[in-house]
């Protein structure tokens, strides 16, 4: 069955520092992976995708995300986090969109924390 | 394109009321979602369209919840006889089928409180 794992609930980053999130999935074929974000109160806002080619990917808000199939990873990272990434962070695989009832799997969510 | 639209925001009901919830897809996207998130946790799938056609329904949490897109555009997620348990954010996605293209747009969602 398909599942995304998100080991870390919470992480805390410094204002300036680098940050890695990180994700594992299981899933049979070639995944399409997302990375979406969610602000308090909003709903989730796609940061990034991989469905093919190029496994490192960038995405907006300055993030990219790269696709290791030996690991089955697509980590999220950004050089500098600012203070308005502090938000929470899910991790999502899709089917095929050749297949009926393509849909998300997401992952439990990180959220991020910015300190000054 | 104004983006995917739900109404209401938020829907506080008693417990055993019905509720249902709407939402308007970015206007060219033929295909269209509902998952349910609860507090902790990420999105959870519930069903899904392809134009009026619901192509995929086994998700729907009991046979108390029902959704429709009778035109293939806007859609209605209905919970009958709410339970405490039902409480959560009820969101809607759209996305158009391009390719292998399955990016998918949210809308901010519906909050429900049973109490």
């Amino acid at each position: 069955a398909q599942s995304v794992t998100q080991p870390d609930i919470h992480i805390t980053v410094s204002e300036g520092a680098s940050l890695e999130l990180r994700c594992n999935y299981s899933y049979g074929a070639t995944p399409y992976l997302f990375w979406y974000v969610q602000s308090p109160g909003q709903g989730l806002q796609l940061l990034l995708k991989y469905f093919s080619g190029d496994t490192l990917v960038q995405g907006i808000k300055g993030f990219e995300a790269e696709f290791k199939r030996s690991q089955s990873s697509f980590n999220l990272r950004k050089p500098s986090v600012h203070w308005s990434d502090a938000a929470e962070y899910f991790c999502a695989v899709g089917a095929s969109a050749n297949q009926a009832g393509t849909a998300l799997i997401f992952g439990k969510g990180t959220t991020l924390s910015v300190s000054s | 394109d104004t983006g995917v639209s739900q109404n209401p925001r938020h829907k506080i009901t008693k417990r055993g009321q019905n509720v249902t919830f709407r939402c308007d897809p970015i206007s060219e996207h033929n295909r269209l979602y509902w998952y349910r998130q609860t507090l902790g946790q990420g999105p959870e799938f519930l069903t899904y369209f392809q134009n009026e056609a619901q192509l995929e329904k086994s998700r729907l949490l009991s046979d108390r919840f029902s959704a429709e897109r009778p035109k293939g555009s806007f859609s209605t997620l209905e919970i009958q006889r709410t339970e405490q348990g039902d409480s959560a954010m009820y969101l809607c996605a759209s996305s158009k089928r391009t390719g292998e293209n399955t990016e998918a747009f949210f809308g901010q969602g519906t909050r429900l409180t049973v109490v």
